[in-house]
């Protein structure tokens, strides 16, 4: 089974440009999630997709983030503009969605942003 | 707010010692425990999880523990080896989300020196 796959690995981009990541969950997932994680600390959940729909986006900054699920499969996140505190790894995870299965995540795109 | 909680951020343990990492969470409403372990310039991996009709449960060298009274869960790596080396993130959902929207601690960097 092919896992959850992310690009680039990296970007490096100046403040106030702008930066979109792809990913590609594992096939048949239903359920795909981007996540944030700063250095030194845990992921946070910036927002959530079931199919093509979102579940739950409220700790996503709507200002300058925004995310999409086309056809229920790939998504892309993006960021503009992009500000110091964005530097950060974004994580995309996915699961089937039936009942507590757990989640499958990507290696992550590292962002920093100068 | 930190509602999970991981208060060491570094472990060091001896090869085939026991190593014992700690998570405290603040939301009663949890009711479903993870384990993840993450290598460096990957993604988290899923380690291991227990549901809070349960006070204990074992995957081979990994028993997690949950104590709800006092919020607390702790994760057993016995034997612990060198490859075990890498970060731990506990990771909580309460009972009312069907779609594993998790909320992770901070992290603890557990070495085993061989």
């Amino acid at each position: 089974e092919a896992g959850v796959a992310q690009s680039p690995r990296y970007k490096i981009i100046e403040k106030r440009q702008s930066v979109a990541f792809w990913c590609n969950p594992i096939s048949g997932h239903a359920t795909l999630y981007w996540y944030q994680q700063i250095l030194g600390q845990g992921p946070k959940l910036l927002i959530q997709f079931q199919n093509n729909g979102v579940v739950d986006d409220s700790q996503l900054p709507k200002d300058r983030f925004s995310a999409e699920r086309l056809k229920g499969v790939d998504s892309t996140l993006k960021i503009q503009p992009a500000k110091l505190e964005d530097s950060a790894v974004y994580l995309c995870a996915s699961s089937s969605g039936q009942g507590r299965s757990p989640l499958h995540f990507g290696n992550g795109t590292r962002l920093t942003v100068t | 707010d930190q509602q999970v909680k991981q208060n060491s951020p570094s472990l060091s343990v001896q090869e085939g010692r026991i190593s014992i990492l700690n998570c405290d969470y603040t939301n009663s409403m949890f009711d479903y425990f993870l384990w993840y372990k993450k290598y460096p310039a990957e993604g988290p991996t899923f380690l291991i999880s227990i549901s809070s009709i349960k006070d204990k449960n074992e995957d081979g060298r990994f028993t997690v523990f949950l104590n709800k009274s006092a919020k607390h869960l702790s994760l057993h790596i016995v034997p612990s080896q060198p490859g075990d080396s890498a970060v731990y993130f506990c990771a909580a959902t309460p009972s009312y989300n069907a779609g594993n929207m998790l909320t992770f601690g901070g992290g603890t960097r557990l070495m085993v020196k061989p």
